[in-house]
């Protein structure tokens, strides 16, 4: 079992709708959870962080946490072609260290 | 923009000779990071530094060493090149301060081919 697991993609959504990316990890310990993005041909771009239980917003995201379920989500609103790139979620473990899921790309159509 | 720089940005070399790779910071980060990124894969961690001189093995380690003399400077070798080892390489620093704890920034990578 991989310690990050994202779902699998790509994943399509229409312009203005919203996008929902999905995370779950397997160090019941963990304690830091980040959402990157990462255009085609770039490097990685921390977008969200995110610490406690439930919602933290910024703009158009949405990071959601529920530790019980070893689960961690990010939903984009009003979803733009801009927003099309690959999302890499990110959990720091209980070593310290910062484990990445293999990414799912996103395409927003206009 | 971390203040991360690479290079080279892009590398052509042949299986069995030594690279190195080099990541540059400008603003006295004491943890820095070297990944690799491969198609359909996310980001694996090969080696990390704590400080001038601190090391340690990452999930995929084999056939890199680091060194860090300098806290400005981080290096990756590839003491013997393989086609294996052809990937993009990206370099990170981790930021500091209680509400930013191991967010981590980004260089622009380095993009290498071993043939």
């Amino acid at each position: 079992q991989k310690e990050v697991e994202q779902n699998s993609g790509p994943l399509s959504v229409p312009e203005g709708a919203i996008a929902s990316l999905n995370c779950t990890y397997s160090d019941r310990g963990s304690q830091s959870f980040f959402w990157y993005r990462q255009y085609s041909g770039k490097s990685p771009e921390l977008i969200m962080s995110i610490y406690s239980n439930g919602d933290k917003e910024d703009g158009r995201f949405t990071a959601q946490l529920n530790k019980a379920s070893q689960y961690v989500s990010l939903l984009i609103r009003d979803s733009q072609p801009s927003d099309s790139a690959t999302y890499l979620c990110a959990v720091k473990t209980n070593a310290g260290k910062s484990t990445f899921g293999d990414g799912t790309t996103l395409t927003v159509k206009p | 923009d971390a203040g991360i720089t690479q290079s080279p940005r892009h590398k052509v070399t042949e299986t069995g000779t030594p690279v190195t790779l080099r990541c540059h910071q400008t603003e006295n980060h004491r943890y820095m990071y070297w990944y690799r990124q491969d198609p359909g894969h996310g980001l694996r961690l090969i080696h990390y530094s704590y400080g001038v001189k601190d090391t340690d093995k990452g999930e995929v380690s084999d056939g890199y060493s680091v060194s860090r003399s300098k806290t400005e400077d981080f290096l990756l070798t590839l003491e013997s090149a393989t086609s294996s080892q052809t990937s993009v390489y990206f370099c990170a620093i981790r930021a500091t301060g209680t509400s930013s704890t191991y967010e981590q920034y980004f260089g622009p990578g380095t993009r290498l081919t071993v043939t």
